[in-house]
């Protein structure tokens, strides 16, 4: 079993409509957790941050840890077909850096 | 700012051919690192340089060689490559070990690599 699971999708959704992707993972000790976007042919980039539990928002998105559950979100408020992209959630713990990578999320915003 | 910068783009090797990959970082980051990415694997983590003159094995070494050449330079070499070596290689930078240091990982755009 994978350290984190992530649904490949891919996701279809129309323009307009609240976009939820999501990560499961095993190891509770897991304390940073990350959103990076990838588009097609390019390098992944950072989305958003969170440390431990709670959300954060920014702008149309809002990344969500439930530590008890082992499950983080992010959400996507009034898509747009400018966030047709794959969506890779990451997760390290306190005392280490390297990263813990889902297998990303295809997401597609039909206009 | 260029940020990080991958070459070549594209590269077709036969097997048993080597061939390295070059990846240079304009950023002034201490730490470097390779990944591959595989449909429905996600990102591997090949090797990685935490800072100029050190270099530790990730999840995938095997059948790789890396060299940290200065602080901007981290190479990946394949010295006899195999079908099974056959995907989208990124180079990435970050920030650790300097002053503010969140964990982001800055990435260069790739170079996709088939071996026949």
């Amino acid at each position: 079993q994978k350290e984190v699971e992530q649904d490949p999708g891919p996701l279809s959704v129309p323009e307009g409509a609240i976009v939820s992707l999501n990560c499961t993972y095993s190891n509770s000790a897991f304390q940073y957790f990350m959103w990076y976007r990838q588009y097609s042919r390019k390098g992944p980039e950072l989305l958003m941050y969170t440390y431990s539990s709670g959300n954060k928002e920014d702008g149309r998105f809002t990344a969500q840890v439930d530590k008890s559950s082992k499950y983080i979100s992010l959400f996507i408020r009034d898509s747009q077909p400018s966030d047709s992209a794959t969506y890779l959630c990451a997760m390290r713990l306190d005392s280490n850096y390297q990263l813990i990578w889902g297998a990303g999320t295809k997401l597609i915003i039909k206009p | 700012n260029a940020g990080v910068t991958q070459t070549p783009k594209f590269q077709v090797l036969k097997t048993g051919q080597s061939m390295t990959l070059q990846c240079a970082q304009d950023m002034n980051h201490n730490s470097m690192y390779w990944y591959r990415q595989d449909p429905g694997m996600g990102l591997r983590l090949i090797y990685y340089s935490a800072s100029e003159g050190t270099t530790d094995k990730g999840e995938v070494p095997n059948g790789y060689n890396v060299s940290r050449l200065n602080k901007r330079e981290f190479s990946l070499r394949l010295e006899s490559a195999a079908p099974s070596q056959t995907s989208v290689y990124f180079c990435a930078s970050s920030a650790k070990g300097l002053a503010g240091y969140t964990g982001e990982l800055f990435f260069g755009e790739g170079s996709r690599l088939t071996v026949l």
